[in-house]
């Protein structure tokens, strides 16, 4: 089957825009996870989305915002760039319970100039 | 926060050479899994273990439940090039949170 799709796989912005990042996930899977990975903080935790609702939610600025459609694609959003904004974010699909373990996508690479 | 400490962060061992990764908390966990990670590239599951003691192989690699479910670690016998990765532990609560390790950074060198 196939597998957690990201896109797109790399962007580049300005600082002061904003930026849409999507993730269709394995079919059946109805949560949806969103993490942002740096070389310094390593993986951490946006929100998870789970049958359109949001389950739980990581320490970001209100600036970081997501949300999940009926078919469980979920879309995130990054108002008013900054430069530390730059970074690998992964989406990860489940089933619904964290014991079973994710499936993550490639990311996107964001890099904010 | 539920905190999971990795050790060491970052390993560079020659090929053929056996090594351990530990995976640290405080906090007792329902179950804890594995993942590695390539660069560039998400994380990919390895394993979930989730009894206290459990003992689960995967080819040249072992992975340990602590009895109290609260450590985990990870064993590699005669690393090769390929698993050269990022090694990250995750635990996961009574209440279905999910929390990520610091990660271990392995380099195998040929």
């Amino acid at each position: 089957k196939a597998g957690v799709t990201q896109t797109p796989r790399y962007l580049i912005k300005t600082r002061g825009q904003q930026v849409t990042l999507s993730c269709s996930p394995i079919s059946g899977h109805r949560s949806v996870s969103w993490y942002q990975q740096t070389p310094g903080q390593g993986l951490q935790f946006l929100f998870e989305y789970f049958s359109e609702t949001q389950r739980n939610k990581g320490n970001f600025p209100g600036r970081f915002s997501g949300r999940q459609f009926s078919n469980s694609r979920s879309e995130m959003n990054v108002s008013t760039l900054e430069l530390g904004d730059s970074a690998l974010y992964l989406c990860a699909s489940n089933v619904g319970r964290a014991n079973y373990g994710y499936t993550f996508g490639s990311g996107t690479r964001l890099t904010v100039v | 926060t539920q905190l999971l400490e990795q050790s060491p962060q970052f390993l560079s061992i020659q090929e053929g050479e056996n090594l351990t990764v530990y995976c640290n908390s405080s906090s007792v966990f329902s179950s804890l899994q594995w993942y590695r990670q390539e660069p560039g590239e998400g994380p990919v599951l390895l394993v979930t273990v989730v009894t206290g003691g459990e003992v689960k192989k995967l080819k040249r690699l072992t992975f340990q439940f602590g009895d109290a479910r609260k450590d985990s670690s990870l064993h590699i016998t005669a690393a090769q090039p390929g698993d050269t990765g990022l090694y990250l532990c995750a635990g996961v609560n009574t209440g279905n949170q999910f929390y990520f390790g610091t990660g271990t950074s392995l380099t195998v060198i040929p």
